[in-house]
């Protein structure tokens, strides 16, 4: 695709649900990243993806959360039993390579409103 | 861990004049990337200019330029004959060459263009 996309834009769930959040990086890109950003603040790394595998998920806050990439290109962010605390927005960035150069292009995320 | 400092919440200017914004990191890394993204009111995000620590060469990319002082760690943004399009939430963020996972953000810096 164009750009990297992101489902749903918008979510309002209720505390104790369970949400999936979809990523859909640029056609080839190897790398991928889940960062969250709360409201006036930068964005904070969550995990990372080379391919399918979780290279990295030491931001990741806590056993609720949860990431995979298993076929190497769409991606999913998974929290589980959700908290008023986790409303953010969540980010998807894509990378071609995963080198430390590269340029990642992020997605225009999704909005999570945990009631 | 690495840290990124933005001290400025919010900066203004006159359209066609210039403005610098600051960063400071903290790193005991000698090799990494340095990185300037802007959020627009779209809430996207929009690499504006990066730079190579190895390289003692500023940074320019048509009116945006960096001053990096890697002794100081510090790594401000000018923008020169700013432009209304420029309003925007400005983000520093770090990136580790060792380790190149997630990008490592400042809390941002709000630029208001007055015309």
């Amino acid at each position: 695709g164009a750009g990297v996309s992101q489902s749903p834009r918008y979510k309002v769930t209720k505390r104790g649900q369970d949400v999936a959040l979809r990523c859909d990086p640029i056609s080839g890109h190897v790398s991928l990243y889940w960062y969250r950003q709360a409201l006036g603040q930068g964005p904070e790394f969550l995990t990372y993806f080379n391919y399918e595998a979780q290279q990295d998920k030491s931001g990741l806050p806590n056993d609720r959360f949860s990431a995979e990439r298993p076929e190497g290109s769409i991606s999913t962010l998974t929290i589980q039993r959700t908290e008023q605390r986790d409303s953010a927005m969540y980010r998807c960035a894509s990378s071609s390579s995963g080198g430390a150069m590269d340029t990642q292009y992020f997605g225009p995320g999704t909005r999570l409103t945990v009631l | 861990a690495q840290t990124v400092t933005q001290s400025q919440p919010e900066m203004s200017v006159q359209e066609a004049e210039t403005v610098t914004l600051s960063c400071t990191y903290d790193t005991s890394e000698s090799d990494y990337y340095l990185f300037w993204y802007k959020q627009p009111p779209s809430r996207q995000m929009i690499l504006v200019i990066r730079q190579e620590a190895y390289k003692q060469q500023n940074a320019t990319e048509n009116r945006f330029s960096v001053n990096f002082q890697k002794a100081a760690k510090s790594f401000s943004l000018k923008i020169s004959d700013s432009q209304l399009g420029d309003a925007a939430m400005y983000f520093c963020a770090y990136r580790s060459a060792q380790k190149p996972w997630g990008l490592t953000f400042g809390e941002g810096t709000q630029l208001t263009v007055n015309p």
